[in-house]
């Protein structure tokens, strides 16, 4: 099963650091960790991905975990525009990418 | 730049009816991909490309056709619209297997 598991939802205050969880215990040597999020009625946006190594861009970082069974999306401070469903993503060989049902997060002003 | 677009933003159609949802990116990206999305759920895979002229199926493949004639448009067909299909439907595009950049989406509701 190529599906990863994250919590429902996650609330955050803002400008705070947000640590956004994801399982991936079945995944396999080649496969790549992607996450995007989907802000209100509209299309996902990329967020970050990686394979082995923690990964940090201008929107978030991303940590992998050693055995690579999961790894954690980082919003260093978290804004009221970063409010969105977060998907995390195994992206297996192929092309099917499976997006499971996310995290919502919730960020308090 | 517009990056990945979808026509129409919004359809109503009714059952049995057909219709054509058309994707356009100027990224010259030779994958493009039709996804839907129910409410409250992840994005489902229906029919994908890794080039033009090539299409295959996804996830979720019944009651949809697809077209790739031209590197930058990628289509979407329902022959015979149900009311299952009544979903918001997006359309990404990527340069390589890792990155996807989706499109607006369109919502269709089928009566």
């Amino acid at each position: 099963d190529a599906k990863t598991t994250q919590p429902n939802s996650m609330e955050s205050n803002e400008e705070e650091p947000v640590h956004l969880p994801c399982n991936h215990s079945t995944i396999s040597g080649t496969d790549y960790i992607h996450w995007y999020r989907q802000l209100p009625s509209q299309g996902p946006e990329y967020v970050i991905h990686g394979l082995t190594s923690n990964v940090n861009n201008r929107m978030a970082s991303l940590a992998i975990a050693e055995d690579r069974k999961s790894s954690t999306l980082i919003l260093h401070r978290a804004t009221l525009r970063d409010a969105a469903v977060y998907y995390c993503i195994r992206q297996a060989g192929g092309f099917k990418t499976i997006f499971g049902a996310g995290t919502r997060l919730f960020v308090k002003a | 730049n517009a990056g990945v677009t979808q026509t129409p933003k919004f359809r109503v159609l009714k059952t049995g009816q057909s219709m054509t949802l058309l994707c356009a990116q100027d990224m010259n990206h030779e994958y493009m991909y039709w996804y839907r999305q129910d409410p409250g759920m992840g994005l489902r895979l229906i029919h994908y490309s890794v080039g033009e002229g090539t299409t295959a199926k996804g996830e979720v493949p019944d009651g949809y056709n697809v077209s790739r004639l031209k590197k930058q448009n990628f289509l979407l067909g329902l022959e015979s619209a149900a009311p299952s299909q009544t979903s918001v439907y997006f359309c990404a595009s990527g340069g390589s297997r890792e990155t996807q950049y989706f499109g607006p989406g369109t919502r269709l509701l089928v009566l």
